[in-house]
């Protein structure tokens, strides 16, 4: 069964880094996953697509500042210089024919 | 401006039934792989549904035989049509595109739909 496990927190100082985790399940290690962010109270918004081999492609108008790579059946979403308007949940989504899947969710908190 | 814009939450009975538009603009609609999903109060993201560019239909678990996805490609439009709605169905129902294969790379504001008597 295809599932994403994330961790529901994370934290990090202004100005700082943040790497998340969104982990595939057994057997998925070849897949690739779109991170999505979410502001509160407002809507999800698509950040990039991070493929197996760490390759990424960035949404129309997301920041340098946000970056992805990929480690077996990892994927990351790292945020360096950390700014105010990056504290949201930031969720994983992945897919197979017939079914789309999204992680937890990580609520960032930014210090 | 690439845009999807949701419309036709509300409050209804359990039971009841609703229906939810989703109008886009600003990208090759027809083209695209057009999905609902939703959030229920203070919790994750829940994909519901999808409809592919070329006419395939796939439902989750949790809302199959009780759902129906459809779309006006003339009309740049996705629907989802809800019944016998249950109070677990309440929640934020968004829509979502995807130009390439899976990743939802546009997505909507969200229109919030109430289940309750």
């Amino acid at each position: 069964q295809l599932v994403l496990t994330q961790s529901p927190s994370a934290s990090a100082s202004l100005g700082a880094s943040v790497k998340l985790t969104c982990t595939l399940s057994s057997g998925h290690n070849n897949y690739a996953i779109a991170w999505h962010q979410q502001q509160p109270e407002k809507g999800p918004r698509y950040l990039m697509q991070v493929n197996s081999d760490g390759s990424h492609n960035k949404g129309d108008g997301i920041p340098d500042r946000f970056s992805g790579s990929s480690s077996g059946a990892e994927r990351y979403l790292t945020i360096s210089s950390l700014q105010s308007e990056d504290e949201a949940d930031y969720y994983c989504q992945t897919w197979v024919t017939g079914v789309r899947v999204f992680g937890g969710g990580t609520k960032l908190t930014v210090l | 401006e690439v845009q999807l814009v949701e419309s036709g939450g509300g409050l209804v009975q359990p039971g009841g039934s609703l229906r939810l538009s989703c109008a886009a603009s600003g990208f090759t609609f027809s083209s695209y792989e057009m999905n609902w999903v939703r959030q229920a109060p203070g919790k994750g993201l829940e994909w519901i549904s999808y409809f592919t560019s070329g006419g395939s239909i796939y439902y989750a678990d949790s809302v199959k035989g009780r759902f129906t996805i459809s779309r006006d490609n003339p009309k740049n439009s996705l629907y989802l049509q809800m019944n016998s709605l249950r109070a677990e169905d309440t929640g934020v129902y968004y829509c979502a595109g995807g130009g390439g294969y899976g990743a939802f790379d546009i997505w909507g504001q969200g229109t919030m739909v109430t289940v309750s008597s």
